[in-house]
C-alpha cells in the first residue's frame, strides 16, 4: 500500500483568502498525480492530472504544481469562495496502469 | 454529471449474502476502475478492467470478484458479506492511461 499524504487535514478560511495545500508521494516508481475534488453527496470530480517533474496546471482561480524528485504537489485555489468548499484528494499512479492510491483528503470550508 | 452509471444507488442486505453492483462507463472509454470508500478509510482501489481484460488489482478481497463485459459495462460481485463490507463502492471510467477518472455517482452497500 501506497503512503500518499496530504495536509492539512482540514482548513476553514475566509471568503477571498487564497490557500494551499500539499500533497506528498513516493518519488520513485511515479507515473502521474492527480487531482480530484468531492464535494459533500457528490463523486469526485477531476481536476488535473500531472505527469512531468515541474508540471503546472490551471483552472480557473484553482491551480497545483508537481515535484517528482522530491514527491510532492501543491494545490492552490486564489481567492477562495464559498463554492469552492469540498474534500480535495490528490492520487499518486506508481505503476503507469492508471489505477490510483488516494490520500485521505484536505477538507476545505470557506466561510462566507 | 460525468457520464458513468452506477446501479443500484442503494443497498441494504444481510450478513452472508450476495449481491452485485453494476457499472456503465462514459461512451468510449475502455477502462473501468472500482473503488471502495469506507468509513474511516480513504478510497481505496479494488481492481481494473480494459476492454474486458483484467488490468490491475487492488486491495481486493477474495471473495469479491468482478469482470467486463464486451459492452464495456462492469460488475463486481460481493459474496459471503460481513458488517465490514458496508462502504461506497465507486466505478470510474477513463479514456487514456494516464487519464483523468470520471467517477460514477456510487452505491452504498449496507450490510445488517
Amino acid at each position: 500500500i501506497l503512503n500518499v499524504e496530504q495536509s492539512p487535514q482540514s482548513l476553514h478560511v475566509q471568503e477571498g483568502d487564497s490557500t494551499n495545500f500539499t500533497c506528498s508521494f513516493p518519488s520513485s516508481n511515479f507515473y502521474a498525480l492527480h487531482w480530484y475534488r468531492w464535494e459533500t453527496a457528490k463523486s469526485p470530480e477531476a481536476l488535473f492530472v500531472m505527469t512531468l517533474n515541474g508540471d503546472e496546471k490551471k483552472k480557473g482561480r484553482i491551480s497545483a504544481t508537481l515535484n517528482t524528485k522530491e514527491g510532492y504537489s501543491y494545490l492552490y485555489i486564489k481567492g477562495s469562495q464559498p463554492e469552492d468548499s469540498a474534500t480535495y484528494l490528490c492520487a499518486s499512479d506508481q505503476t503507469g496502469a492508471n489505477n490510483l492510491f488516494f490520500g485521505t483528503g484536505t477538507r476545505l470550508t470557506v466561510i462566507p | 454529471d460525468s457520464g458513468v452509471t452506477q446501479t443500484p444507488k442503494h443497498l441494504i442486505t444481510a450478513t452472508g449474502q450476495r449481491v452485485t453492483l453494476r457499472c456503465s462507463p462514459r461512451s468510449g472509454d475502455l477502462s473501468v476502475y472500482w473503488y471502495q470508500q469506507s468509513l474511516d478509510q480513504g478510497l481505496q482501489f479494488l481492481i481494473q478492467y480494459y476492454n474486458g481484460e483484467e488490468r490491475a488489482k487492488g486491495n481486493i478481497l477474495e471473495r469479491f470478484s468482478a469482470q467486463q463485459f464486451p459492452d464495456l459495462h462492469s460488475e463486481l460481485n460481493l459474496s459471503s458479506l460481513e458488517l465490514g463490507d458496508s462502504a461506497l463502492y465507486f466505478c470510474a471510467s477513463s479514456a487514456t492511461i494516464p487519464g483523468k477518472q470520471y467517477f460514477g455517482p456510487g452505491t452504498r452497500l449496507t450490510v445488517t
